[in-house]
């Protein structure tokens, strides 16, 4: 167990809704990333928060927007689905943000499917 | 750009058999690597990853990284595999400040 944690585990919904997914970083760490995980792109880097302040940017479509609260948990936000964002949505957090020694911790991740 | 190669989607190894799971990367300036493991239906724990120093990195559940700069290769070894070591295995780069950038993974049957 990495001390992440996300909700819900699987998520199932219809194309043009909107979805929030929960990710809760180990206790101590500053810093959240999300990750999305499909067939077809692999693992892509979505977005990263670090105590509240977006610190990067990946692939991420402007369907897509996330934050982090003040107590450290972050949300990301899916709207106007399409099919093709079926995946399993990954949060993950570190201590810091940006320091090369700095290892990221994995949730359990969030099974997204859209019908 | 920054990138990571796992030349293999599959590696097939007999229980008690040395392992190996390849990986090259390319960056600019110095790399920052790292395995991860996936379990079915799991998320990605960390193995392990090499920052600087030492070229032969041990980590968690007796696995080892072998960094080679002149290669520009982080190989992933056991000298003995187990069943239990079935699963799918990422490599990742990250330079400071950046996130992971992984690569498309391997998955790893140990037969008994």
């Amino acid at each position: 167990d990495s001390g992440v944690t996300q909700t819900p585990k699987h998520l199932i919904t219809a194309t043009g809704q909107r979805v929030t997914l929960r990710c809760s970083p180990r206790s101590g760490d500053l810093s959240v990333y999300w990750y999305q995980q499909s067939l077809d792109q692999g693992l892509q880097f979505l977005i990263q928060y670090y105590n509240g302040e977006e610190r990067a940017k990946g692939n991420i479509l402007e369907r897509f927007s996330a934050q982090q609260f003040p107590d450290l948990h972050s949300e990301l936000n899916l709207s106007s689905l399409e099919l093709g964002d079926s995946a399993l949505y990954f949060c993950a957090s570190s201590v810091v943000a940006g320091t090369p020694t700095d290892t990221q911790y994995f949730g359990p991740g969030t099974r997204l499917t859209v019908l | 750009a920054q990138s990571v190669a796992q030349p293999e989607d599959q590696v097939n190894v007999a229980e008690g058999n040395p392992l190996t799971v390849k990986c090259t990367y390319s960056v600019s300036g110095n790399p920052y690597l790292f395995w991860y493991v996936q379990y079915p239906n799991r998320g990605l724990q960390f193995l392990l990853k090499y920052i600087t120093g030492d070229n032969l990195v041990k980590g968690s559940y007796g696995f080892e990284a072998e960094f080679n700069k002149s290669q520009t290769s982080f190989h992933l070894k056991k000298p003995s595999a187990l069943v239990s070591d079935s699963a799918l295995y990422f490599c990742a780069v990250r330079q400071a400040g950046t996130a992971l950038i992984f690569g498309k993974g391997t998955t790893l049957s140990v037969s008994s």
